[in-house]
């Protein structure tokens, strides 16, 4: 069954690093997402891209973050300057266009 | 207003209860709706989409009310294996982004 992959699975970083987290979504799909987590709260909308290109972004994607699709497979999300409240699982998701999201099993961020 | 608000719980129910969640949203113009289920330090999975006249999927039925902007799951005959939390998720509109509520957590003890 077509899964949605994501590296690494967790990363461990000092506050001040870029970090770049990496999501390989189900080949068919055309929507992408990234959602955050942090420990015991809810999934937070991140930024949803489609069609090569950011379609929203939710008021937590500021300037500190960025989305790309480079290859046409990968699907990225870069941290630049982490701080110590980055510290999340990050969820990478795609679709086609049925509604039902999938997510992988995430990247825990652990910002020391 | 949130977007997506859920019941706080926790819910803890003895095996065998029937136990009934509520979610609500605020943009009327909202198109689709779903729960899902996310266990603990998991990703969320589907549990079942919510149509107009109501679904129903084995012990699971959900309803929605577009008049009151009003998502239930009922749960019938709760297993041990149920426990989870449970996200309300609303799709937007056309551009497919979806919104998750805070999620209800339940526990269903033996």
């Amino acid at each position: 069954e077509p899964e949605v992959t994501q590296t690494p699975s967790h990363q461990v970083t000092q506050m001040g690093q870029e970090v770049i987290l990496r999501c390989v979504p189900i080949s068919n799909h055309l929507y992408f997402y990234w959602y955050r987590q942090i420990l015991g709260q809810k999934v937070e909308f991140l930024v949803s891209f489609y069609n090569n290109e950011i379609s929203e972004k939710s008021e937590i994607f500021d300037d500190q973050f960025s989305v790309e699709r480079p290859d046409g497979s990968n699907f990225t999300l870069k941290i630049r300057s982490t701080k110590l409240e980055d510290s999340a699982m990050y969820f990478c998701a795609s679709t086609v266009n049925t509604g039902e999201l999938f997510f992988g099993e995430g990247s825990r961020l652990t910002v020391l | 207003r949130k977007e997506v608000e859920q019941d706080p719980g926790p819910f803890n129910v003895p095996e065998g209860a029937t136990v009934a969640f509520n979610c609500t949203y605020s943009n009327s113009a909202s198109q689709s709706f779903f729960w899902y289920r996310q266990d603990c330090r998991k990703e969320p999975k589907l549990l079942m989409s919510v149509y107009s006249s109501g679904n129903e999927d084995g012990r699971f039925t959900a309803q929605l009310n577009r008049a009151s902007q009003y998502i239930s799951l009922l749960i019938r005959d709760s297993k041990l294996s149920d426990s989870a939390t449970y996200l309300c998720v609303v799709k937007k509109g056309l551009n497919n982004d979806m919104r998750f509520g805070a999620g209800t957590r339940l526990t269903v003890k033996p």
